[in-house]
């Protein structure tokens, strides 16, 4: 079965810029999950969809972020305007929901590395 | 704050030896998870332990999981170069669907 599929893999812009970072959930995953990694404030979570509707956008850190799930197989995150401090790695993530009776796992996929100059 | 911490922050260890990693956190949770992550790529679920359970196997992994003392161990028996990777521990809070919270992880290097 084909992962969680993230594109672009590396994205270099520049600041001012924006960026639109692409993810592919599991097919039937019912929860699609953005994250922000660093090596300062490790994994954090942005955003998190269930059956393509926001939950919880809290974890955004300005309005300059927002995130789409126009359907069940696929979603977008988009930074308007790109700042150097927004680089980092971007990872997105899917599960299956509590319909399964039991607490399920996260499958990641291999994240954008985004470099903002 | 983070739910998780890992620790050590790194460990290093020759082929064959064991590696332990331990995770506490500070508020009461229904499961517990612990992901891998190699370099470049994406964390990678190995085990997860419910609140109610006090040990998981799953080939070499060995988890535990003690809840008075909020706190749960990772166990990678007769390791290899190629586990050499970061390890992070998740909690999730509620009976209901609840995200995870993630720890910093702990870097181990198996050198052989």
């Amino acid at each position: 079965d084909a992962g969680v599929i993230q594109s672009p893999r590396h994205e270099v812009t520049e600041m001012g810029q924006e960026v639109t970072l692409r993810c592919k959930p599991i097919s039937g995953h019912d929860y699609l999950f953005w994250y922000r990694q660093t090596m300062m404030r490790g994994l954090e979570l942005l955003i998190y969809f269930n059956n393509n509707v926001p939950i919880d956008d809290s974890g955004m850190p300005e309005d300059r972020f927002s995130a789409k799930m126009p359907n069940a197989s696929f979603s977008t995150l988009k930074i308007q305007p790109s700042e150097p401090r927004d680089s980092a790695v971007y990872f997105c993530a899917s599960s299956l929901g509590l319909g399964q009776g039991a607490p399920q796992p996260q499958h990641f996929g291999d994240g954008t590395r985004l470099s903002i100059l | 704050s983070q739910q998780g911490e890992e620790d050590p922050q790194a460990l290093s260890i020759q082929e064959g030896e064991n590696a332990t990693m331990n995770c506490s956190y500070k508020t009461s949770i229904n499961n517990l998870q612990w992901y891998r992550q190699n370099s470049g790529r994406g964390l990678v679920h190995l085990i997860l332990i419910r609140s109610n359970e006090r040990e998981k196997h799953s080939g070499r992994l060995r988890v535990t999981l003690d809840t008075s003392k909020k706190s749960s161990s990772l166990l990678i028996t007769a390791s290899r170069a190629a586990d050499t990777a970061s390890y992070f521990c998740a909690t999730g809070l509620s009976m209901g669907y609840s995200t995870l919270t993630f720890g910093k992880g702990t870097m181990l290097l198996v050198s052989p």
